[in-house]
């Protein structure tokens, strides 16, 4: 079982807009700005897109969005394209073990 | 333009240990911590090891599953970052990569080396 809780599965349709969200304790979401959101799609290696809950890194389009509240960190994608398909995860910073991560979502552009 | 080649995986059995290698370039190594990820076949990313920059006296964190039988390492004169793993069990099959750090997020990542652990 994964230390930050995302849901298996979303979809949307293209042109959409989809939201992941990402739910842990105090003791890492909730307590610190060191969220990160990594795509990955089938075959290849992670990708950074969201990194310090909000910041984007150069190249990744303006379409990722990330947030937080509480102990919930939140990715959306809008104007969802086909290849935005693919897994989602989320990390955080942890006091306790430096790094934790969620389960991972499937996203599926209808 | 920033690389991470890993390589060293093997197919071994259980109990016998393995060395895996991490190859930086494009840029400064030893600015960067490292972290090391594995994912095992259809699973999902599993954080294991991360080793800070000398400037933070390369110091080094573990997952509880591989705490005591992983070691990560650094040679900045060579921008190489170590995994070696003792003890391997079959639970250990996955894909290893690793990963350039920066503020707890990882940046950058290699394409995987396949550790396979089978009698």
């Amino acid at each position: 079982q994964s230390a930050l809780t995302q849901p298996a599965s979303v979809s949307g349709s293209p042109g959409q807009s989809i939201t992941i969200s990402c739910t842990g304790t105090s003791s890492d979401v909730g307590g610190y700005n060191y969220v990160s959101w990594y795509q990955q799609h089938p075959g290849k290696a992670p990708k950074l897109v969201i990194y310090e809950v909000s910041n984007r890194p150069s190249g990744v389009s303006n379409r990722f969005s990330g947030s937080k509240s509480g102990n919930t960190a939140s990715l959306t994608i809008s104007g969802l394209q086909a290849e935005d398909e693919g897994d989602y995860y989320c990390s955080s910073y942890t006091s306790s073990t430096i790094r934790v991560f969620g389960g991972g979502t499937k996203l599926t552009v209808l | 333009e920033v690389q991470l080649v890993e390589s060293g995986g093997d197919l071994v059995k259980p109990g016998r240990s393995l060395r895996l290698s991490c190859r930086a370039s494009g840029f400064t190594f030893g600015d960067y911590a490292m972290s090391w990820f594995r994912q095992a076949p259809g699973k999902g990313l599993e954080w294991l090891s991360f080793i800070r920059s000398k400037t933070y006296g390369a110091t080094t964190e573990y997952a509880a599953s591989v705490k005591g039988r992983f070691t990560i390492s650094r040679d900045d004169s060579k921008s190489i970052a170590y995994l070696q793993m003792n003890s391997l069990k079959t639970e250990d099959t996955a894909l290893y990569y690793c990963t350039r750090d920066d503020r707890y997020s990882s940046d950058y990542w290699g394409q995987g080396t396949l550790v396979t652990v089978s009698s």
